[in-house]
């Protein structure tokens, strides 16, 4: 999509290996989230951030860490990655936190822990 | 929080309207309405939002009866590439944190020729 750029677009790692995922945005969006994706859970929210340096979990985020050193760029750290964690990862921008402002998202990361 | 319902999947044919409703009985003053399509492979994309009554663009309208207690999204005249999930979000105008915006699952909705 148009000014969200994920990277790796596909990763296979090992189990306990750290795993960094990259969220690039050229839209100057204050607000920007993470999300994973799996067969019948829908999207759900893993860590978002407000600001640099500013962020809060959402409701998967146990195993996740994430880092906001400039506005465009939104990491999601797996610090040992487990087989639960095969999940196809998305992230999203926004202008605001609110629902209206509409989101943009990525193409996603497919990641395969084996 | 407010939860969503929705069909789980759906089908129709090309040419056909498609309704899809999304139940949200426990929607809160502030709460805006939003849906999204995503395709395989993709990240959804934001197709339409609204807060009471109807509301209508290029790709679709938005059903919202007086009590906001369900909506209904509709496709008009779908065709092949219609062919994705379907995600009803209800969410926090403002004030709120993003965790209080749900996905759910969607509906998967498969058009046939």
């Amino acid at each position: 999509d148009a000014g969200i750029t994920q990277s790796p677009r596909h990763k296979v790692t090992e189990t306990g290996t750290p795993v960094t995922l990259r969220c690039h945005q050229t839209e100057n969006h204050r607000y920007m989230y993470w999300y994973r994706q799996d067969p019948g859970h829908g999207l759900r929210l893993i860590h978002y951030s407000y600001g640099v340096k500013d962020t809060d979990k959402g409701e998967v985020s146990d195993g996740y860490s994430v880092s906001r050193s400039k506005t465009e760029d939104f990491l999601l750290t797996l610090e040992s990655a487990t087989s639960s964690q095969t999940s196809v990862y998305f992230c999203a921008i926004s202008e605001s936190h609110r629902v209206d402002s509409g989101y943009t998202f990525g193409s996603g990361t497919r990641l395969t822990v084996v | 929080l407010a939860k969503t319902t929705q069909p789980i999947s759906m089908d129709s044919y090309e040419g056909q309207e498609v309704n899809i409703t999304c139940s949200h009985n426990n929607i809160a003053t502030n709460d805006y309405i939003t849906w999204y399509q995503q395709f395989p492979s993709q990240g959804p994309r934001f197709i339409i939002q609204g807060y009471k009554t109807k509301v209508t663009n290029e790709v679709a309208s938005l059903f919202i009866p007086a009590d906001r207690k369900s909506s209904t999204l509709s496709l008009p005249r779908v065709s092949l590439s219609d062919t994705a999930v379907y995600y009803c979000l209800v969410g926090d105008v403002g004030g709120g944190s993003a965790s209080k915006i749900i996905f759910g699952s969607g509906t998967r909705l498969s058009i046939r020729p």
